[in-house]
């Protein structure tokens, strides 16, 4: 089965502390995405990656980090610096062959204790 | 930055009615993509029209496109409980090394038996 995976459903941290969420895809899809959902809002662009070893700050950057060191693979590590981090985190891939429809993973629930 | 603005903001029908939601945006476009979201889960891409089409259709989904007025319109016909979910449009906005999806601020569908 080809798709987005996001690990873990659900993460608890303790303030001051960084965490790593874990997106893989077997789509061999170029780009990847990282957005963020507060309750009742949209989706807000954290970082995105069109190429391995590229990737452009969002709207919201601040307080978060990713790395590109394989085309499957997008993590994202939310820093200590991030004021604000309790959010549902998605993940998503695309490829211009599809017109850039974007594929979600199911997403994870990250809050900050 | 939110582009896309969806009005209304929640939508209650009797299962069997159509239910219409609309999006509006700022600038111009290459595409515009509407998604659904299962409460808590990631979004699911629905359908996606170019900047040159004015009306699409898949199954029981009609979106329409106005360039002109900026914006678009997604038609649901025939609800049934389980189209019950939140629904985003998504413009695509492609220039330079920019290829990235900016949603708006999403439908909230309550389809009830």
């Amino acid at each position: 089965d080809g798709g987005i995976t996001q690990s873990p459903k659900y993460l608890f941290r303790k303030e001051g502390q960084n965490v790593t969420l874990s997106c893989e895809q077997n789509l061999n899809h170029d780009a990847m995405y990282w957005y963020r959902q507060d309750p009742g809002q949209g989706l807000r662009l954290i970082y995105y990656s069109q190429i391995v070893n590229d990737f452009q700050k969002g709207d919201i950057a601040e307080g978060y980090s990713v790395s590109r060191e394989k085309k499957e693979s997008f993590p994202l590590t939310v820093t200590s610096a991030q004021k604000n981090p309790t959010a549902f985190y998605l993940c998503a891939s695309s490829s211009r062959r599809r017109n850039n429809e974007q594929f979600f993973g199911p997403g994870t629930r990250l809050t900050v204790l | 930055s939110q582009q896309g603005e969806e009005d209304p903001q929640a939508l209650s029908i009797q299962e069997g009615e159509n239910a219409t939601m609309n999006c509006s945006y700022k600038t111009s476009i290459n595409n515009l993509q509407w998604y659904r979201q299962n409460s808590g889960r990631g979004l699911v891409h629905l359908i996606l029209i170019r900047s040159n089409e004015r009306e699409k259709h898949s199954g029981r989904l009609r979106v329409t496109l106005d360039t002109s007025k900026k914006s678009s319109s997604l038609l649901i016909t025939a609800s049934r409980a389980a189209d019950t979910a939140s629904y985003f449009c998504a413009t695509a906005v492609y220039g330079g090394a920019t290829n990235k999806l900016i949603f708006g601020t999403g439908t909230l569908l309550a389809v009830q038996p």
